[in-house]
C-alpha cells in the first residue's frame, strides 16, 4: 500500500535546467526525508524535516533546496542540474518508532 | 566513513536454500536495526527490524541474529524463493540522531 507519493517518477533534462520533485505522505508522520540513491544503489540522506522544520542537512550542493509547506509535504528543488545529479531521489516519512516509509522514487537523468 | 557495512555485495543461491546476509556497524549508540528490501523500480520497504535489547527476531522465513558485543548482525532467509530476489539494505538508527544510516546493500539472486 503506497502512502508516500512522489511526482514525477521520471524526468530527463539538460545540464543547467531547474527541476522540482514533489512528495506527499498520507501517514500523518511528523518527519520526512529526501534520500539520493546512485547508480550503485547507495542511499545517502540529503535532508530531513520535522513538522516543517529542517533538522538534518547533509553536505549537499547549494543548488539543492528542500521546501515544506506543511508536515505532509516535502519537495526538492534543484536549481541548476549537473550530470552528477543523475540518480533516483527517494522521499520517505518516519514513524516515531523509527520505521521509514519510502515512495517509489523520482529518477532524474541529466543529459 | 562507512558506518554500516554489508557483505557480500552480491549473493546467488538456489531456490530452497538459506541465504545469509551480513551487516556490521561501528557506532555503539545505534540501537535500532531495520532491514529493507528493494525491488527494481521501487522504493525500499521495511522487511524486518530488531532493537539492540534483543538478539534474535523472527518473521516467517526471515530471521535477524544480532550480536551486540561484536556489533554484527545477519539476516537469514530460509527456503529462499525466486521472488526474494532483490537488494537488501541493513540500516541503523541512533536514538540521539534523527537519521537512518544505510549500508551499501546486498543484491540477492535466487535461482529456480
Amino acid at each position: 500500500e503506497t502512502a508516500v507519493f512522489q511526482t514525477p517518477n521520471y524526468h530527463v533534462t539538460q545540464v543547467g535546467n531547474e527541476v522540482s520533485f514533489n512528495c506527499k505522505q498520507t501517514l500523518g508522520h511528523d518527519t520526512m526525508y529526501w534520500y539520493k540513491q546512485d547508480s550503485k544503489k547507495l542511499l545517502k540522506i540529503m535532508f530531513s524535516y520535522n513538522n516543517k522544520q529542517l533538522i538534518v542537512n547533509e553536505t549537499v550542493p547549494r543548488r539543492f533546496s528542500p521546501q515544506s509547506s506543511d508536515k505532509a509535504h516535502l519537495n526538492l528543488r534543484i536549481k541548476s542540474v549537473e550530470p552528477e545529479d543523475s540518480a533516483v531521489y527517494l522521499c520517505a516519512s518516519r514513524r516515531v518508532t523509527g520505521q521509514l516509509y519510502f515512495g517509489e522514487g523520482s529518477k532524474l537523468t541529466v543529459l | 566513513q562507512q558506518q554500516v557495512r554489508q557483505s557480500p555485495q552480491s549473493l546467488t543461491v538456489w531456490e530452497g536454500e538459506t541465504a545469509i546476509l551480513n551487516c556490521s556497524y561501528e557506532d555503539s549508540t545505534f540501537n535500532y536495526f531495520p532491514w529493507y528490501q528493494q525491488f527494481p523500480g521501487e522504493g525500499p520497504a521495511l522487511l524486518i527490524s530488531i532493537r539492540s535489547v534483543s538478539d534474535k527476531k523472527e518473521d516467517g522465513r526471515f530471521t535477524i541474529f544480532f550480536n551486540k558485543r561484536e556489533k554484527k548482525l545477519s539476516l537469514h532467509i530460509t527456503d529462499s524463493q525466486p521472488g526474494d530476489s532483490a537488494t537488501y539494505f541493513c540500516a541503523a538508527l541512533s536514538g540521539s540522531f534523527n537519521k537512518l544510516t544505510f549500508g551499501a546493500g546486498t543484491r540477492l539472486a535466487v535461482c529456480p
